[in-house]
C-alpha cells in the first residue's frame, strides 16, 4: 500500500461547477499538508499549505485536514477552465515530500 | 525574480548512453532537491542537498546516478549508462532552507528536462 493515495481521475466538470479533490494517507506521523498545481510540460505549483487538521481558504480554494480519517481535500469554487491541471498533494513530516499520483482536472467552457 | 532553471528541457538518447542535467537554482536558496516523475506518478525525490552537502540520497540508484553541487549553488544530476526504465521527466526544486529540517519550507520546482532512453 502506498502512503499516499489520490484518484487519478481524470475528472471532466462543466465551468462554474464545485471540484474536490481528495488524497488518503496512512502515515499517522504527517504533519504538513500541501496542495501543487502541476500544467503541462510544467513543474508543480504550490497552491495551499495547512498544518495539522482544520479548514484553509484562499480565494476560491479550501484546503480541508482530517487526520483522525487520514483524508484531505482541496474544494474549488466557480472553477475555471484555466484550473484544468493535475493537482498534487504532498504530505510530510520533516521536509521530505511524499506525493500523490496528481489528479487531472479538465474544466470545460 | 527569476525561478528554477534546468536545462536542457528534452533529451533523447540511446540506452547506455550518459546523460546530465544542469539545475540552477533560485538565488539565495540553500536547498536544492532533484526528483524523478514517472508518467502518470507524483514526483519520487532522489536526492537532497544542504548547501554543498547531500544530506538525503537514500533514494538514489547510486550504481549508475551521480548528482553534485559544487560551491552550494548550481547541480549536475548524472546517469552513466542510461537504462529504458530511466524514461522520466526529472525535476529539480529549491527552497531557502529556513526550516532547518523541523518544518517544511516550500519548494519551488523548475520545468523539467523530460528523458526519453531509446
Amino acid at each position: 500500500q502506498k502512503e499516499v493515495e489520490q484518484d487519478p481521475g481524470p475528472l471532466s466538470v462543466p465551468e462554474g461547477a464545485i471540484v474536490s479533490l481528495n488524497c488518503t494517507y496512512s502515515n499517522s506521523a504527517f504533519q504538513y499538508f500541501m496542495w501543487y498545481r502541476q500544467y503541462s510540460r510544467k513543474g508543480p505549483e504550490l497552491l495551499m499549505y495547512t498544518y495539522s487538521s482544520g479548514n484553509k481558504e484562499d480565494g476560491r480554494f479550501t484546503a480541508q485536514v482530517d487526520k483522525s480519517s487520514k483524508y484531505i481535500s482541496l474544494f474549488i469554487r466557480d472553477s475555471q477552465p484555466s484550473d484544468s491541471a493535475t493537482y498534487l498533494c504532498a504530505m510530510s513530516v520533516t521536509d521530505k515530500l511524499i506525493f500523490g499520483t496528481g489528479t487531472r482536472l479538465q474544466v470545460f467552457p | 525574480e527569476a525561478g528554477v532553471v534546468q536545462s536542457p528541457r528534452y533529451k533523447i538518447i540511446e540506452k547506455k548512453q550518459p546523460v546530465a542535467f544542469w539545475c540552477n537554482p533560485i538565488s539565495g536558496h540553500n536547498t536544492l532537491y532533484w526528483y524523478r516523475q514517472n508518467l502518470g506518478q507524483g514526483p519520487e525525490l532522489l536526492i537532497r542537498y544542504e548547501n554543498e552537502e547531500a544530506v538525503d540520497d537514500s533514494q538514489l540508484p547510486k550504481d549508475r546516478f551521480s548528482a553534485e553541487r559544487l560551491k552550494g549553488v548550481d547541480s549536475t544530476l548524472k546517469i552513466q549508462p542510461a537504462e529504458l526504465g530511466d524514461s522520466a521527466v526529472y525535476l529539480c526544486a529549491s527552497s531557502p532552507g529556513l526550516a532547518g529540517g523541523l518544518g517544511t519550507d516550500t519548494q519551488y520546482f523548475g520545468p523539467g528536462t523530460r528523458l526519453t532512453v531509446l
